[in-house]
């Protein structure tokens, strides 16, 4: 298993304003993703951060809004940018171990994120 | 594309009795599969995953699930549901070759009585 750690684990924010949330894994590993979960629904993968390289967006996030570092091997931040209430969600962020065969995603706590 | 159906976003049985939460999928080739399990306020965690092998797949806490290519179906079960079983479950795919993204169903959450 991997052990990853997210900060903060909430946060309140106002419109207008944006948060950076951190993900931390406890050694290296080549990508990591980023999902949203939002209230009372599944999770949506947002991007993958490649180290190195831009990160890859999926359909309907754009950079602007969510910009991604991936400074090193076992670090990445995801900003949600001018903040609306509608993004308040779960933001997590996973990464794959156990081989090309049997690759299996591990998820952080999440951030809960509340915009007013 | 692929995609995930879990039918019943609310389940309810009584402690005691047999759990089973329901996942089909839609895929050109059989995917992997996963059952997730998030507890309140708590991030996800891995119940169990099928890749290749042996269709029935055992994970943590006595679950269990079936992969049925016939079907398309990777139902969960678990002969007793205990108390703190209560929680979301997500059954996710992800195509074959490409073990990286993750797929999610809309989650089915389970509510056990005493």
């Amino acid at each position: 298993s991997a052990v990853i750690s997210q900060k903060p684990s909430r946060d309140i924010c106002q419109r207008g304003t944006s948060l950076t949330i951190q993900c931390q894994v406890d050694s290296q590993v080549t990508m990591m993703f980023w999902y949203r979960q939002q209230p009372g629904q599944s999770l949506t993968l947002i991007a993958t951060a490649n180290q190195g390289s831009e990160a890859t967006y999926e359909s309907g996030f754009v950079i602007d809004k969510f910009p991604i570092s991936r400074p090193n091997l076992t670090f990445s931040t995801l900003t949600v940018s001018n903040m609306s209430p509608e993004d308040s969600s779960i933001y997590l962020c996973s990464v794959p171990r156990g081989g090309l065969a049997t690759d299996t995603q591990y998820f952080g706590p999440g951030t809960r994120l509340t915009v007013l | 594309a692929q995609s995930v159906t879990q039918l019943g976003s609310h389940v309810s049985v009584s402690e005691g009795a047999l759990v089973l939460l329901r996942c089909n999928y839609s895929s050109s080739v059989p995917p992997y599969l996963f059952w997730y399990v998030q507890y309140p306020n708590q991030g996800l965690q891995l119940l169990l995953k099928y890749t290749t092998g042996a269709t029935l797949v055992k994970g943590i806490n006595g679950f269990e699930a079936e992969f049925k290519k016939s079907e398309t179906s990777f139902h969960l079960t678990k002969p007793s549901a205990h108390m703190s079983d209560a929680a979301e479950y997500f059954c996710a795919v992800s195509p074959r070759g490409n073990t990286d993204k993750l797929i999610f169903g809309t989650g089915t959450r389970l509510q056990v009585f005493p």
